[in-house]
């Protein structure tokens, strides 16, 4: 593994059901991130994680669960999965929260359609 | 509140053709960071740049160039003789330094090169 990695590359999934979004990192990232991204309105922060053991809300969290019980994983959850949540959904980590080392490194993304 | 403001939804241009992406940010922060990432058709994200607010520098990386003017709040992006492959979205984000230290992007230009 080199980076940042997402499965499943893309899913379709009717609406109702249960999903759960996997994202692992290997370079020992202290912050991780969920986006969704949306034609038209740019990169949308659904959660994130400063560091393990601790979650926040971003600008879009509902209907999204995370959680984050070791460094390397940050998986998301769609409890209930609703055809609006039909998106193109990224991972990203950063080595920390604060200075000159924020930068984000993104996965290759997940496509989710919800039908 | 901070935004980021991308005004050029698509750009087209030929080949050879130098091409300028317009970045406009708003923050009441005094530190911040900004951003370039390129998402080109495959899909994921590729960091491009990151710029501290207290260097107005501007930064020259090959075909690439950064103009950064805090007086105007805009941190504008040049391709010196575009090329077919520069044909991508480019997002550029705004980090700040007070509140949860979540990037604020814009929703991006898609700049098509053609041969």
């Amino acid at each position: 593994i080199a980076g940042i990695t997402q499965a499943p590359t893309s899913q379709i999934l009717a609406a109702g059901r249960r999903m759960t979004l996997r994202c692992t990192q290997d370079m020992r990232h202290n912050a991780m991130y969920w986006y969704r991204q949306d034609l038209g309105l740019g990169l949308r922060l659904i959660h994130y994680s400063n560091t393990a053991g601790t979650t926040g809300k971003g600008e879009v969290p509902d209907g999204y669960s995370v959680s984050r019980a070791n460094t390397d994983d940050f998986p998301l959850t769609l409890a209930s999965a609703v055809p609006s949540q039909t998106s193109v959904y990224f991972c990203a980590s950063s080595s920390s929260t604060s200075g000159f080392t924020d930068t984000q490194y993104f996965g290759p993304g997940t496509r989710l359609t919800v039908l | 509140a901070q935004k980021v403001t991308q005004a050029q939804t698509e750009i087209s241009v030929v080949e050879k053709e130098d091409v300028t992406l317009d970045c406009v940010y708003e923050t009441r922060d005094t530190t911040y960071y900004l951003f370039w990432y390129k998402q080109p058709p495959s899909g994921e994200l590729v960091f491009l740049i990151r710029r501290n607010s207290f260097d107005e520098q501007n930064e020259i990386s090959g075909r690439y160039s950064w103009n950064f003017q805090k007086s105007t709040s805009s941190f504008n992006f040049t391709i010196t003789a575009s090329q077919v492959v520069d044909s991508a979205v480019y997002f550029c984000a705004l980090r700040g330094t007070s509140g949860t230290y979540k990037y604020i992007f814009g929703t991006g230009t898609r700049l098509k090169v053609l041969a």
